[in-house]
């Protein structure tokens, strides 16, 4: 079965500064999918930011980004210029492309991030 | 992106009452819909597996006669809480994925229902 990993409960952060949040996790398959998810105050789950794991360049989406080690089933997520808005739970998660677990995403414990001002 | 719609965002319903939830995907159709529970400050925990036309799969330790859920339409799968118990307050999501070929889209999640039992 695979597992995600967020080794980080609790982050924080100064407004205008980076921030790292871990996550690893395990797998058999060589092909599927890495998400980061932001869960703020209202529950509802947004999306950050997504690897193929065939890819090896490194996603990035404005101030996110993230580095993929897949040899070492590594996920950590970057935010640089951390805003007060970016205060939230965030959420890795490990989705297969295939086989009976197809589109079923397991999540980590998730990793609540504050920003101070 | 896609949207899915969930519905109600919160409800409160006295113990040994039924409670429905529904999970819409307004923008496309899904074949397949999840079904996570989450406890406050933890993880979500996949509860099953909404398949349209087909019975759901179940995650090891959830129980199908409590938690029946009902694919009948490529855009509607409902979640009904049986019985419920104060045990059953959660927080509850959904989400439903694109169907292939748009392979590797994510998993579009519906805004959540507060269950609360009393």
């Amino acid at each position: 079965a695979q597992t995600v990993t967020q080794s980080q409960p609790e982050m924080s952060v100064q407004e205008a500064e980076t921030v790292t949040l871990s996550c690893t996790y395990d797998t058999s398959e060589s092909d599927y999918y890495l998400f980061w998810y932001k869960q703020p105050p209202s529950r509802q789950m947004i999306l950050v930011i997504r690897q193929e794991a065939y890819k090896q360049q490194n996603a990035t989406e404005n101030r996110f980004s993230v580095n993929f080690q897949k040899a070492a089933k590594s996920f950590s997520l970057k935010i640089s210029d951390s805003q007060l808005g970016d205060a939230a739970m965030y959420f890795c998660a490990y989705t297969p492309l295939y086989n009976t677990n197809a589109g079923k995403s397991t999540f980590g414990d998730g990793t609540t991030l504050t920003v101070k001002p | 992106g896609a949207v899915v719609s969930q519905h109600p965002s919160w409800v409160i319903c006295k113990s040994g009452t039924s409670v429905k939830i529904e999970c819409r995907s307004l923008d496309f159709q899904a074949t397949t819909m999840f079904w996570y529970r989450q406890f406050p400050k933890q993880s979500l925990m996949l509860m099953a597996t909404s398949n349209e036309g087909s019975k759901a799969t179940y995650e090891q330790g959830v129980e199908k006669d409590k938690f029946l859920i009902n694919h009948a339409s490529l855009t509607l799968s409902t979640l009904t809480v049986t019985s419920a118990h104060p045990e059953d307050s959660s927080f509850y999501i959904c989400s439903a994925r694109e169907p292939r070929p748009r392979r590797g889209t994510e998993a579009f999640f519906g805004q959540g229902t507060r269950l609360t039992v009393v």
